[in-house]
């Protein structure tokens, strides 16, 4: 069963508007959510986090908000450039105390088009 | 400071061969993990590790052992490769103090198995 779900494989969108990625969860004890960009053949590198007491956390163009009631996080990108698109992936920690275990979503891939 | 190397990149093994891909950290993170990455399943853990000499399973354990004998080193050994076994494994990092739990990721071998 998967705990952290990104249904929309691939979104598009033009430079210099927003692009909105979006994950959902169904574990209520997760306590961080992060998301990670990744580009061909790197490792996912890290973007931003929202902890689960926030609903919102700011990063330059980066913005996660989180809702806990709905269990759904979403990225936002102002304005989108070329430069990010990439793959992304939402990942949550189980909470469980230092594990160092995330879950990841399953990707989206982000095409900004000049 | 590298961050978090992994060895080789690519590697092709005929089915029931064995193999270890190597991932090493100078940061000095108490916790490493071991992800598989396949088309639209995202990233999947399949070990981790809070220290040295303590390891654990995660998601998807099954057809790999691995051991912690320092601090810096965390190898993931395949003991009789399978086709199923074909994909890009990423290794992480990630300090016990973080309060983000943000992990940093190697860039990954990429593995197929015939």
């Amino acid at each position: 069963d998967q705990q952290v779900k990104q249904n929309s494989p691939s979104l598009s969108v033009q430079e210099g508007r927003i692009s909105i990625l979006n994950c959902d969860y169904t574990n209520s004890m997760f306590d961080y959510f992060l998301w990670y960009k990744k580009y061909p053949a790197e490792g996912p590198t890290f973007l931003i986090s929202i902890s689960s007491i926030k609903d919102k956390n700011e990063d330059g163009r980066f913005t996660v908000f989180l809702n806990k009631s709905a269990k759904h996080l979403s990225l936002h990108i102002v304005p989108s450039q070329p430069g990010d698109s990439a793959v992304y992936f939402c990942a949550a920690s189980p909470g469980s105390g230092n594990t160092g275990k995330l879950i990841f979503g399953q990707g989206t891939t982000l095409q900004v088009k000049p | 400071n590298a961050g978090v190397t992994q060895t080789p990149k690519f590697q092709v093994l005929k089915t029931g061969q064995s193999m270890t891909l190597q991932c090493a950290q100078d940061m000095n993170h108490e916790y490493m993990s071991w992800y598989r990455q396949d088309p639209g399943m995202g990233l999947r853990l399949i070990h981790y590790s809070v220290g040295a000499g303590i390891t654990d399973q995660g998601e998807v354990p099954n057809g790999y052992n691995v051991s912690r004998s320092t601090t810096e080193d965390f190898p993931l050994r395949l003991l009789s490769a399978a086709p199923s076994q074909t994909s890009v494994y990423f290794c992480a990092s990630r300090s016990q103090g973080s309060t983000t739990d943000t992990q940093y990721f190697g860039p990954g071998t990429r593995l197929t198995v015939l």
